[in-house]
This record gives structure tokens, C-alpha cells and sequence, in this order.
């Protein structure tokens, strides 16, 4: 079945310090995955994605993400870290088999980056 | 471009009542759908269309109707108004390809039912 995982209800990183929040996922075919943040009292923004080819994705805002297809994982990370950048980030993986077009949701993990 | 914009930002509804909670995009996306956030939930897909005429439903479509006439307006039916539908909605929009392109949301319409 067709799910992801993301293991961390929530991540506490200081200002200035290397952000890493995590995704696996479980397809059958090839996955194509995104990272979105939501912002308080926003919509959902897209951040970054990735469909092939380098497995290092960079993004919106300064942020990448890494594909590990042995993991099954695609890790959001940031080298230093905004307190600006403190919202609830979502990763989302769409299954490459059949005709499928939607999108499995995590359940989000909320970013603090404290001062 | 306006994007995705969702009318209104906040309702507040009595059970039993009926509404339509609007949601327009002006980029001439193909694919349209509506989520519903909850805590501790996530996203959950409601309805969604991947063009005018057709639409299809989600993983929680009870209560909820939705119709696509044109390709920009994309409304959602609260046919008889429950409190287990105090959420945000979202809308949201992508092009074609769908599968390797992302959505764009609509700010959210924040609703409760008392």
C-alpha cells in the first residue's frame, strides 16, 4: 500500500544550526515526492520536488532534500536555519505506477527554530 | 496572476445548514482538488477533477458534493452541515501532467459547525 511516514511530530533546531526533517515512503512503482510548508493560518506552499536524475533536489528558501531510493527516503534539510523558517512542513509522495494522480499526504511535522 | 483564491475565509454554520464554499484559479490548471485539514490528520483528499465536466472522489467524500462547469471554478457542497466537518479546507490546483507537477493552494476557508 501506498503510504508515508514522517517519524517526528517535531523538530527543535537553534538559529544557525543544520535543520533535517524526515520522510520515508512505500510505493510500488517510482516515486515522485514533494515538500510543501505551511505557514500559520496559510496555505500550503510547494517547496521542492523530485521526479529523476540527481538524487540531491534543491528548493525554495534554501532548502534540499535528499531521494535515497535503498532508504526509501527523501529527507528535508537546510544547512543554517531562519527562525523565519519555523512552520509545519508536509511531504508528499505520488506512486509513478498505473495512472495513478494522487498524492499521499504525511501527516507534517512542526519546525521551532528558536533564537 | 491571483492564483488560487478561496471565498470565504471563515464561515460559521448551524447543523443542518447547507453551504458552498468557493474556489477559483486563474491558471488555466486542469486538476483541481479539495482537502480538508484536520489536527493530527494531515491532508485528506475530498473531491477532486482533472477537467471540466468530470470530477471524482477522494478518501472522505461523505457530505460533500462538487461540480466543475469551467475550468477555473471548482466550488464545494456542504449539503447538510455536521460538526464532524469543522475543519480548514483547501483547494488546490496543478496543470497538466499532473503527476510530476505540484499544487498550488488556495489560502483556506476556515470553518465550524456548531
Amino acid at each position: 500500500a501506498q503510504s508515508v511516514a514522517q517519524p517526528e511530530d517535531q523538530v527543535n533546531v537553534a538559529e544557525g544550526n543544520p535543520l533535517t526533517v524526515k520522510c520515508t515512503y512505500s510505493v510500488s512503482g517510482n516515486p515522485y515526492l514533494f515538500w510543501y510548508v505551511q505557514y500559520p493560518n496559510r496555505g500550503l506552499q510547494f517547496l521542492l520536488k523530485y521526479i529523476t536524475g540527481d538524487n540531491l533536489v534543491k528548493g525554495s528558501y534554501g532548502f534540499e532534500a535528499e531521494f535515497n531510493k535503498s532508504q526509501t527516503s527523501f529527507h528535508l534539510k537546510k544547512p543554517s536555519a531562519l527562525v523565519s523558517d519555523s512552520a509545519l512542513y508536509f511531504c508528499a509522495v505520488r506512486d509513478g505506477a498505473g495512472n495513478n494522480r494522487k498524492l499521499i499526504w504525511g501527516l507534517g511535522t512542526s519546525l521551532a527554530v528558536n533564537p | 496572476n491571483a492564483g488560487v483564491t478561496q471565498t470565504p475565509k471563515f464561515q460559521v454554520l448551524k447543523t443542518g445548514q447547507s453551504m458552498t464554499l468557493q474556489c477559483a484559479q486563474d491558471m488555466n490548471h486542469e486538476y483541481m482538488s479539495w482537502y480538508r485539514q484536520d489536527p493530527g490528520m494531515g491532508l485528506r483528499l475530498i473531491h477532486y477533477s482533472v477537467g471540466a465536466g468530470i470530477t471524482d472522489q477522494g478518501e472522505v467524500p461523505n457530505g460533500y458534493n462538487v461540480s466543475r462547469s469551467t475550468t477555473e471554478d471548482f466550488p464545494l457542497r456542504l449539503l447538510s452541515a455536521a460538526p464532524s466537518q469543522t475543519s480548514v479546507y483547501f483547494c488546490a490546483s496543478s496543470n497538466a501532467g499532473g503527476r510530476y507537477n505540484e499544487q498550488f493552494f488556495g489560502p483556506g476557508t476556515r470553518l465550524t459547525v456548531l
